[in-house]
């Protein structure tokens, strides 16, 4: 069966400063991953998705992530955050040609100035 | 502009009551799903349809049932509403089953 985790229920960061949140996954197959935000009240937006091939891939707003089979992880990173990116961030992951999309817990970004 | 509509937004429900969320998406999508979220969790799938007249179970599926009219509806239906039902209930839509796109939830309270 497949599941996310997202170890770091929160995350404080300056402003300006790098981030890293981190996503672990497990899959029996390569699977599909994703990372979505969700601002308060709001919905959940794309940020990225990775099916295969490069293991960087580029977001919205300036956000990357990797795809690391050997950690089984796709953590997603920003070189420099700005107090709008303050929001919860989940990971996703899907097997390939499966509707079902499971999510991680979640992580909130407060990023402070 | 395509979107994924909910309504209501919000509801206050008595337990043992009725209760229908309703979703419309113009997005041309063939798959549409129910996630409920809770305080501190992520996303929990209820249920998910791929064509009209059929859907299916999901993760968490006991106490809800789901309706697909047609390819831009999708109902989620608590007949008999509980205070554990008391969540932000997520519709989305999905061209092939991968990327989601979705609503701006419908917060439901069950008293």
């Amino acid at each position: 069966a497949q599941s996310v985790t997202q170890p770091d229920a929160r995350v404080t960061v300056s402003e300006g400063a790098s981030l890293q949140l981190r996503c672990k996954y497990s899959s029996s197959v390569t699977p599909y991953l994703f990372w979505y935000v969700q601002y308060p009240r709001q919905g959940l937006q794309l940020l990225l998705k990775y099916y295969s091939g490069d293991p960087v891939v580029q977001g919205v707003n300036g956000f990357e992530a990797e795809f690391s089979k050997s950690n089984s992880s796709f953590h997603l990173r920003k070189a420099s955050v700005h107090w709008s990116d303050s929001a919860v961030y989940f990971c996703a992951v899907t097997q390939g040609g499966s509707a079902k999309l499971i999510f991680g817990e979640g992580t909130k970004l407060t990023v402070s100035s | 502009e395509a979107a994924v509509t909910q309504s209501p937004r919000s509801k206050v429900a008595v337990t043992g009551g009725k209760v229908t969320l309703s979703c419309h998406q113009t997005n041309n999508h063939d798959y549409m799903y129910w996630y409920r979220q809770d305080t501190g969790h992520g996303l929990r799938l209820i249920h998910y349809s791929y064509v009209a007249d059929s859907t299916e179970k999901g993760d968490i599926p006991d106490g809800y049932k789901a309706s697909r009219p047609s390819q831009e509806n999708f109902s989620l239906i608590l007949e008999l509403a509980s205070l554990s039902q008391t969540a932000v209930y997520f519709c989305a839509s999905s061209l092939s089953g991968n990327t989601l796109y979705f609503g701006e939830g419908s917060r439901l309270i069950v008293v």
